[in-house]
């Protein structure tokens, strides 16, 4: 029972590149989830997802992008990666009647 | 918009010591309310939630939380702390048709021994 992944744990990406943060979830959950972690900010919400498809900003959005095409898996793209998004970012996933399931996060370091 | 407040950031307790973590917030409807632990290096584990109902919620690791509407509090409490308790601790509020939450900046817990 793996609930939500998240890869890599951990990767260093210099100013300008790209990447995809990858989450995939086994619960068959309907609602998917971006957050970032920032020391003493708590989480933000960056893009959410009621189900494939779908999908929709939240609080801080600007410099990522998100696809669902598939129930199981919500991956997170920095297209120029900036020092701003240095961050630690957590995958969940629910459903109406569940709470938001963690995975145990991407630390990223942009230099 | 919906907002949550942890006034402390940083709590520290004696083992075996009570311990209460508030949490206040704001939304428009009826909240979904919860409390979520982090330790180190991990993800964020659900201590509570709250959905409706009886407004003393019981959660694992023997946390209880109170909804207390008039307040638009929900605090944490422990009657008896343990040295593993020690960690993160976020509030969370939300509610509606996509779920999201919205979590307070955290409160950190040091246990002394």
């Amino acid at each position: 029972n793996a609930g939500v992944t998240q890869t890599p744990k951990f990767r260093i990406l210099k100013i300008g590149q790209s990447m995809t943060l990858q989450c995939t979830q086994d619960m068959n959950h309907n609602y998917m989830y971006w957050y970032r972690q920032d020391p003493g900010m708590g989480l933000k919400l960056i893009y959410y997802s009621v189900g494939a498809g779908i999908t929709d900003k939240g609080e801080v959005p600007n410099g990522y992008n998100v696809s669902r095409s598939t129930t199981e898996d919500f991956p997170l793209r920095l297209e120029l990666a900036a020092p701003s998004q240095t961050s630690v970012y957590f995958c969940a996933s629910s459903t109406p009647e569940t709470p938001l399931h963690f995975g145990n996060g991407t630390r990223l370091t942009v230099t | 918009a919906q907002s949550v407040t942890q006034p402390d950031i940083h709590i520290t307790v004696s083992e075996g010591a009570s311990l209460e973590l508030r949490c206040n917030y704001s939304y428009g409807a009826t909240p979904y309310l919860f409390w979520y632990v982090q330790s180190p290096g991990q993800g964020l584990q659900l201590l509570l939630k709250y959905f409706s109902g009886d407004t003393l919620v019981q959660g694992i690791k023997g946390f209880e939380a109170e909804f207390k509407r008039s307040q638009s509090s929900f605090n944490l409490r422990k009657p008896s702390v343990h040295w593993s308790d020690a960690a993160e601790y976020f509030c969370a509020v939300g509610g509606g048709s996509n779920y999201k939450l919205t979590f307070g900046k955290g409160t950190l817990l040091t246990v002394n021994p």
